[in-house]
């Protein structure tokens, strides 16, 4: 079976600063990753995927993620947050080789705060 | 592009009532449509996928005859939560898979419909 954990349901960070965000993964099979990003009323938008090849992904908004195998984790970064970072960030593990064309196993999400 | 849009936003209905939700592709035809639930602090949590022309498959645990998917055509798919009861309260959200494209394979999700059971 599939799983994502992501660690601390709730983030806050100065703007500015560095943004880390966790997330690890279970999955019997390689896996693909994802970072999605939801604002209030709004649906899910990728952010990143990692599939195959390089271990750094970088996505929009100045978001990248490394994917570790050994350490079973894929961890979202940006080095500096802008207040229009604010919003839900979820992580998910496609539970087979066929990326975003078959299910999509989700994490319980990080509410990421950024303070002026 | 691949917007995908959700109607009602939120719902309230008394307990015993039927709801309809309808998940449409506005710019681009999805084959494949996937309905997902989330209660507070959860997981977003795959209930089915929706496939243009066939039955939807279910996955373990939903019951297929109280969460109706009606996949019409390739930019609408439809979800009746029947006889809803208050445990049936929770935020609904569908995606879509587009058919062709550069965005070939990839989900598009709407912005979700929020059912309030009373």
């Amino acid at each position: 079976a599939q799983s994502v954990t992501q660690l601390g349901s709730h983030v806050s960070v100065s703007e500015g600063a560095l943004v880390l965000l966790r997330c690890n993964y279970s999955s019997s099979v390689p896996p693909y990753l994802f970072w999605y990003v939801q604002y209030p009323n709004q649906g899910l938008q990728l952010l990143l995927k990692y599939t195959t090849g390089a271990t750094l992904v970088k996505g929009i908004n100045g978001f990248e993620a490394e994917f570790k195998k050994s350490e079973t984790s894929f961890h979202l970064t940006k080095p500096s947050a802008h207040m229009s970072d604010a919003a839900e960030y979820l992580c998910a593990v496609s539970a087979y080789p066929g990326g975003a064309t078959n299910k999509l196993i989700f994490g319980t999400g990080t509410l990421l705060a950024v303070q002026p | 592009g691949a917007v995908v849009s959700q109607h009602p936003s939120w719902v309230i209905c008394k307990s015993g009532t039927s709801v309809k939700i309808e998940c449409r592709s506005l710019d681009f035809q999805a084959t494949t449509m996937f309905w997902y639930r989330q209660f507070p602090k959860q997981s977003l949590m795959l209930m089915a996928t929706s496939n243009e022309g066939s039955k939807a498959t279910y996955e373990q645990g939903v019951e297929k005859d109280k969460f109706l998917i009606n996949h019409a055509s390739l930019t609408l798919s439809t979800l009746t939560v029947t006889s809803a009861h208050p445990e049936d309260s929770s935020f609904y959200i569908c995606s879509a898979r587009a058919l062709r494209g550069s965005s070939y394979n990839e989900q598009f999700f709407g912005p979700g419909t929020r059912l309030t059971v009373l």
